[in-house]
C-alpha cells in the first residue's frame, strides 16, 4: 500500500503558483520523495524527487520539511496543462515505486 | 531515442485467451517494470526486472508472467485472460539507481485491455 497521502484534489487559477501537499509521517532517513503527474490517461511523467534537501527543477519545486513527515511540491506558475494527477511516492532501497490515488489538480482560466 | 514504446495500443480478448502485451526500450535501462491502472485508481506494480535474466514480483503479480531475455524487451503474458484483468497497463524503465538520472522512471503510452 501507498505510505503517503494527499487530499484527493485541488484547483488553482492559471498563473497563479499551485502547491500540492503531501503527508509522509512513516518515512524513513533513506527514503526519497518522488513526484510523478499523468496526463489524462497518458503514461505517468517524472517530475522531481528529493531525500531532505529543497529541490528545484525546471518543472517545478520540492520543499520537504525539516522532519521530513511532508511535502510540497510547487508549480510555480501553473498552465491549463498542468490539469493532472500528481503522485507522491515514497522510496526506499526498494526498486518499486508504490503509487497511490494521487491527487487530481485542476487549473481553472 | 523513441523511448518507452507498448504495443498494442488496444486489445479486446475473450476470457480464456491468452495474449502478451510487448515493451521495448532504446535506452540501455537496467530497470523494467509493468502496472495496471484501474478507473480511479493509482498504479499498481504486477512485475519488475533489475536486468536481463532478473524478474520479480509486485503488488499483483496472479494471473501474470514475464521474462527478460535482452535488456530492450520486457514482454507481459497473459495465460488464460480474466475479466477482472481489463485495465491499463504501462511498462516503464529507468537505469541504475547509482547512475545519474536513475531516478527518472520514464512510462510508455499504455495498452488498454478489455477482457469479455
Amino acid at each position: 500500500d501507498a505510505k503517503t497521502t494527499q487530499p484527493p484534489s485541488m484547483d488553482c487559477a492559471e498563473g497563479r503558483a499551485a502547491n500540492l501537499p503531501c503527508n509522509h509521517s512513516t518515512i524513513s532517513g533513506n527514503e526519497y520523495v518522488y513526484w510523478y503527474r499523468q496526463i489524462h490517461s497518458q503514461g505517468p511523467q517524472y517530475i522531481i524527487h528529493g531525500l531532505k534537501n529543497n529541490e528545484t527543477n525546471e518543472m517545478a519545486a520540492l520543499i520537504i520539511t525539516d522532519d521530513r513527515k511532508s511535502s510540497t511540491l510547487i508549480l510555480p506558475h501553473a498552465t491549463l496543462r498542468d490539469t493532472a494527477v500528481y503522485y507522491c511516492i515514497e522510496r526506499g532501497g526498494s526498486e518499486k515505486l508504490v503509487f497511490g490515488k494521487g491527487m487530481k489538480l485542476t487549473v481553472n482560466p | 531515442n523513441a523511448g518507452v514504446t507498448q504495443t498494442p495500443k488496444f486489445q479486446v480478448l475473450k476470457t480464456g485467451q491468452s495474449m502478451t502485451l510487448q515493451c521495448a526500450q532504446d535506452m540501455n535501462h537496467e530497470y523494467m517494470s509493468w502496472y495496471r491502472q484501474d478507473p480511479g485508481m493509482g498504479l499498481r506494480l504486477i512485475h519488475y526486472s533489475v536486468g536481463a535474466g532478473i524478474t520479480d514480483q509486485g503488488e499483483v503479480p496472479n494471473g501474470y508472467n514475464v521474462s527478460r531475455s535482452t535488456t530492450e524487451d520486457f514482454p507481459l503474458r497473459l495465460l488464460s485472460a480474466a475479466p477482472s484483468q481489463t485495465s491499463v497497463y504501462f511498462c516503464a524503465s529507468r537505469s541504475n539507481l547509482a547512475t545519474s538520472g536513475g531516478e527518472t522512471q520514464y512510462f510508455g503510452p499504455g495498452t488498454r485491455l478489455l477482457v469479455l
